[in-house]
């Protein structure tokens, strides 16, 4: 079945550039997500990319999806204390009904001052 | 305009109990999820409906999860006779459903259930 992996920490200074990291197993994925999860609160959807796209850019957010790999990245540019959260990735697909997503296990980004 | 909102926050329980989960999904939202995140795990998929159609219950981990919902609006997630291994936070999602091919899901806060 489906699977998507992402490593489970990242710690970073402010102001720094910050990269997480996911990779998939569905090679029929339509659209790729990016959820932020603050403590406490429900997933915000920051970011999507659809799969015939290689980049998307949105403020300090630059998303790279390199579909020959099934790797999806998130980079977060001038990391800020704000920016400290859980960060998932998930996927849809055909196969799976397009309506539904599969997650990462997320990665706790520490953002150090 | 509202989001989309989740009672009670925080359920304790105790084992072999049932208990009773509230959604409002985003005004004008057709489609309804629901998802279950334990701790340290990414979510896992449990229930959609959207409008009339027969839900798509293939998450719903045993007989004892239920789910119902009225028209387009609120939905209820039931699970009875709770086990500690329900213990988790359970997060309710909504999405507009308008067939172009993106379907943006907009999750509620949750709610976080101790089965003791």
């Amino acid at each position: 079945g489906e699977d998507v992996e992402q490593s489970l920490f990242l710690s970073v200074r402010e102001g720094d550039s910050s990269v997480i990291n996911c990779t998939y197993t569905d090679s029929s994925s339509t659209y790729l997500y990016w959820y932020k999860q603050e403590p406490g609160a429900g997933l915000q959807l920051l970011t999507y990319i659809f799969s015939n796209m290689d980049m998307k850019q949105d403020q300090r957010l630059t998303v790279l999806l390199n579909k020959k790999d099934k790797h999806l990245s998130l980079r977060i540019a001038d990391t800020q204390t704000g920016d400290s959260a859980i960060y998932f990735c998930a996927e849809s697909s055909p196969d799976a009904g397009s309506y539904q997503l599969t997650f990462g296990k997320g990665t706790k980004l520490s953002v150090i001052p | 305009g509202a989001g989309v909102s989740q009672s009670p926050s925080n359920k304790v329980t105790e084992k072999g109990k049932d208990v009773e989960l509230r959604c409002d999904p985003i005004s004008g939202h057709t489609a309804l999820y629901w998802y279950r995140q334990r701790l340290g795990q990414g979510l896992e998929f449990l229930i959609y409906f959207q409008g009339n159609s027969a839900p798509d219950k293939s998450g719903l981990p045993s007989d004892r999860f239920s789910a119902e919902r009225t028209g387009e609006s609120v939905s209820t997630l039931t699970i009875q006779r709770t086990q500690q291994e329900d213990s988790a936070v359970y997060l309710c999602a909504s999405s507009s459903q308008l067939g172009l091919g993106q379907d943006t899901q907009y999750f509620g806060p949750g709610t976080r259930l101790t089965v003791l």
